[in-house]
């Protein structure tokens, strides 16, 4: 699997509450994503970091806030969950070529 | 109209045919090309990897694409049950983000 752990990897949460999502990699390679798969969408990307503070916008980051403060360590933040948010998150992080993505095993969260 | 196409499928094909899957892509920028096998309940995985027009051979897996067309094609030979997964194509250019296509499902039939 890449040295990827997603934590949790099950969550259910409510509307309105904020929740966290972690990725924590031993590769440490540069650049780690987060995306996100829904039916009929496919992986879309989040947010992605390119180092340690260094952090730039997805295609769908509405709603969305990360965190970088170690290589190995990039956190998800929903701020305030909504039910649109109901999805399965997967990490990623590049290899030694920085183009490509190799995988967690995702974290499936439902906002109720 | 999405940047990368994928039909969605389900394609089912019987053990031992060759599997053939594509997408198109509207960017001319995009340089890198990639398959990804995702099995249920799990993260995708990378497969094939290029960044040149023509063919690229891996085992059973075949990669092919055609800048010119905008155009990649994956080919699983001798296709297995075990092959039976979701197939996502991904695409990228500088600036390191991928953008994939929807995913086409494939199940191999004993």
């Amino acid at each position: 699997d890449a040295g990827i752990t997603q934590s949790p990897r099950h969550k259910v949460t409510e509307t309105g509450t904020p929740v966290t999502l972690r990725c924590h990699q031993t590769e440490n390679h540069r650049y780690m994503y987060w995306y996100r798969q829904d039916p009929g969408h496919g992986l879309r990307l989040i947010h992605y970091s390119y180092g340690v503070k260094d952090t730039d916008k997805g295609e769908v980051s509405d709603g969305y806030s990360v965190s970088r403060s170690k290589t190995e360590d990039f956190l998800l933040t929903l701020e305030s969950a909504t039910s649109s948010q109901t999805s399965v998150y997967f990490c990623a992080i590049s290899g030694t070529r920085n183009t490509e993505a190799f995988f967690g095993q995702g974290t499936r969260l439902t906002v109720v | 109209q999405k940047e990368v196409e994928q039909d969605p499928g389900p394609l089912s094909v019987p053990e031992g045919a060759i599997v053939s899957l594509n997408c198109t892509y509207s960017n001319s920028a995009f340089q890198y090309f990639m398959w990804y096998r995702q099995y249920s309940r799990k993260g995708p995985e990378l497969l094939m990897y290029t960044y040149s027009s023509g063919n690229k051979e891996d085992g059973r897996f075949t990669a092919q694409v055609d800048k010119s067309s905008k155009y990649i094609s994956l080919f699983i030979r001798d296709s297995q049950p075990s092959d039976s997964a979701t197939y996502l194509c991904a695409i990228g250019a500088a600036g390191n983000k991928l953008t994939f296509g929807g995913g086409t499902r494939v199940l191999v039939k004993p």
